[in-house]
């Protein structure tokens, strides 16, 4: 089993729709997660972290089930804007200070 | 606001080249990190840094080789670049709070061609 896994979709939405995607992990000390946003040929920039059961940003939610090892993202409301990759990050190692990212979901949203 | 500097946005080295790829980071982080980008491989990890002169190996570290000789530099080292190597690197730093790490800030990526 990989250490983060991802649905490597794309998900087409339309606008307006809400779509969620999870990743599981395989590391049951780790105690912080991360989601980022990464555009086309950009960097990932973070979107969330999640630090206890969830977080909520506006459009955004982000949960974890500790029991199950996997975290979700939720966007509401989706916007054309909202259209890139969602990495998931876990960390991992002895110390759990490496930052292992998931392989990415890709998210298109469509007029 | 937090900064982290990559020196080449593009690089284009020939077969068998040491190539040295420099990064710097301005937040005093203790952790800092090295991946590749390649198509359909999401980002991997090549080597990780959680103190001066400390390395951990990621998951690629062959062909490749880091130096931290201080807190704010992290320089990844292609001994003898090979064509595979041709991808996107990206430098990240993070705080690491004792048991809990704090988000990666990346700088802008480093555009690798080995022709």
């Amino acid at each position: 089993r990989k250490e983060v896994e991802q649905d490597p979709g794309p998900f087409n939405v339309p606008e307006g729709a809400t779509v969620a995607f999870n990743c599981t992990y395989s590391n049951s000390a780790s105690q912080s997660f991360f989601w980022y946003r990464q555009d086309c040929r950009k960097e990932p920039k973070l979107l969330m972290s999640v630090y206890s059961s969830g977080n909520e940003d506006g459009r955004f939610t982000a949960q974890l089930n500790r029991a199950s090892q996997y975290i979700s993202l939720l966007i509401r409301d989706s916007k054309l804007s909202d259209s890139a990759t969602y990495l998931c990050v876990v960390p991992q190692g002895n110390a759990g200070n490496m930052l292992t990212f998931g392989g990415g979901t890709r998210l298109m949203v469509k007029p | 606001d937090v900064k982290v500097t990559q020196s080449s946005r593009y690089l284009v080295k020939r077969t068998g080249e040491k190539v040295f790829l420099e990064c710097v980071q301005d937040m005093d982080h203790e952790n800092m990190f090295w991946y590749r980008q390649d198509p359909g491989l999401g980002l991997r990890l090549i080597y990780f840094s959680y103190d001066v002169k400390m390395k951990e190996k990621g998951d690629i570290p062959e062909g490749y080789s880091v130096s931290r000789e201080k807190k704010e530099r992290f320089s990844l080292i292609l001994e003898s670049a090979s064509t595979n190597q041709t991808s996107m690197y990206l430098c990240a730093s993070s705080y690491y709070l004792g048991t809990m790490n704090t988000e990666a800030f990346f700088g802008q990526g480093t555009r690798l061609t080995v022709v």
